[in-house]
């Protein structure tokens, strides 16, 4: 079963518009939640992330928003550019566990 | 070294073949995990360490799979008599803290493409 859940495999933007990531997770006893982007043939670089705690956390161009009576978190990039164009992952962790848990992953293209 | 270094980015293998992948993590770094990633998927948890100390193997598909980390720094994940479902991208990565405990990112590698025909 997957707990933690992309269900668009694919997103297309345009550059200077917003892109909305989103995740849905199962779940309750997460409370930490990251998002991750990757390039083709590169390992997945850590981007972002929001603790449970919190409903909002903010870096740049990139907010993640975190719902947490939904178990939904949002990524949003703000403008969009063409470099942002790459699979984004949603990854949560159980505090005391070591693992993280991963989505399938969101294919972003950003149209120049 | 500056990232998380894997060996080799590629291998072909045959069925039945052993392999062994190696991790170098960044420097320093407690924590070291490794995931596997078939095609299509997210990134899935194979086994933890902390230090030398294997503390989760809940991931690791079969006894085929084995991964070592005897100095607490590189590590080693083997594979043993590869099957065709064994084909993935094999990431490792390493944190600084202790997952769990607050602003923990892991930093992966490149990964190791193995492809077993």
């Amino acid at each position: 079963d997957q707990q933690v859940k992309q269900n668009s495999p694919s997103l297309s933007v345009q550059e200077g518009r917003i892109s909305i990531l989103n995740c849905d997770y199962t779940n309750s006893m997460f409370d930490y939640f990251l998002w991750y982007k990757k390039y083709p043939a590169e390992g997945p670089t850590f981007l972002i992330s929001i603790s449970s705690i919190k409903d909002k956390n903010e870096d740049g161009r990139f907010t993640v928003f975190l719902n947490k009576s939904a178990k939904h978190l949002s990524l949003h990039i703000v403008p969009s550019q063409p470099g942002d164009s790459a699979v984004y992952f949603c990854a949560a962790n159980q505090g005391g566990s070591e693992k993280l848990v991963f989505g399938k992953g969101t294919k972003l293209t950003v149209n120049p | 070294g500056a990232g998380v270094s894997q060996s080799p980015r590629y291998k072909v293998a045959k069925r039945g073949q052993d392999v062994a992948l190696r991790c170098d993590p960044i420097s320093g770094h407690v924590s070291l995990f490794w995931y596997q990633q078939a095609l299509g998927q997210g990134p899935e948890f194979l086994t933890y360490f902390q230090n030398e100390a294997q503390l989760d193997k809940s991931g690791l598909p079969s006894d085929r799979f084995f991964a070592e980390r005897p100095e607490g720094s590189v590590s080693t994940l083997k594979i043993q008599r590869t099957q065709q479902e064994d084909s993935a991208v094999y990431l490792c990565a390493s944190s600084q803290t202790r997952p769990g405990t607050g602003d923990t990112e892991a930093f992966f590698g490149q990964g190791t493409r193995l492809t077993v025909v």
